[in-house]
């Protein structure tokens, strides 16, 4: 059973370019979650995909933006990219049908802005 | 608005001691309360989830406590190893499924 997987691993962009990160649930899984996490924070709450819509969405700018697809994976876009978007950007599954309960976190894109 | 924070920031640590890290929120209003584990440029690993309605949790050679009307949490590993050097992740749930985080201690076990 596979768990979160997320591609790729590694990203290298200059700024005011646009990139679009993947991310597919664990088995089982229908909603996922987007989190950011600079060097030496916590990770960041972006925004929740339920039902192919946002369900819920963290501190963050309009230039951040996703889709979920009827199979449930996700993609999350960055547009107009800027120096301190470099990070880690983390994807995590949960189940709706156990309460949206125990997030699942992939192994994350780290993306370099320069 | 929900904040956590995590003290101390860093710790070095002899093998074979035992150790607690702390965690303190300031909303009691939580869902759940989780310790994460994450090794240098990974993701996380999720090392023990405690209910609100609970107030610990074991697993191995780890325990964590929630003390929900205080807003804190600690989680104790007894007889630490070289392996367990990683970022050690604190997080709460306010019951909307996002999960707020602290910055973490990031953990050394000296052999």
């Amino acid at each position: 059973d596979a768990g979160v997987t997320q591609s790729p691993t590694h990203l290298i962009k200059t700024r005011g370019q646009q990139v679009t990160l993947r991310c597919s649930p664990k088995s089982g899984h229908d909603t996922v979650s987007w989190y950011q996490q600079a060097l030496g924070q916590g990770p960041q709450f972006i925004f929740q995909y339920y039902e192919e819509e946002e369900r819920q969405r963290g501190n963050f700018p309009d230039r951040f933006s996703g889709h979920q697809f009827p199979n449930y994976s996700s993609e999350l876009n960055v547009n107009a990219l800027l120096l301190g978007d470099s990070a880690l950007y983390l994807c995590a599954s949960t189940s709706s049908r156990g309460g949206f309960q125990t997030q699942y976190f992939g192994p994350g894109t780290r993306l370099l802005v320069l | 608005k929900q904040e956590v924070t995590q003290i101390p920031a860093a710790l070095s640590v002899p093998e074979g001691e035992n150790l607690v890290l702390n965690c303190s929120f300031t909303d009691s209003a939580i869902y759940n309360l989780q310790w994460f584990r994450q090794d240098p440029g990974k993701g996380l690993t999720s090392l023990l989830l405690i209910q609100s309605s609970q107030r610990e949790q074991t697993s191995g050679r780890l325990n964590a406590s929630l003390d929900k009307s205080s807003g804190r949490s600690t989680l104790y590993i007894a007889a630490s190893q070289p392996g367990d050097s990683a970022t050690y992740l604190c997080a709460v749930s306010p019951g909307d499924d996002k999960i707020i985080f602290g910055k973490g201690t990031r953990l050394h076990i000296l052999p």
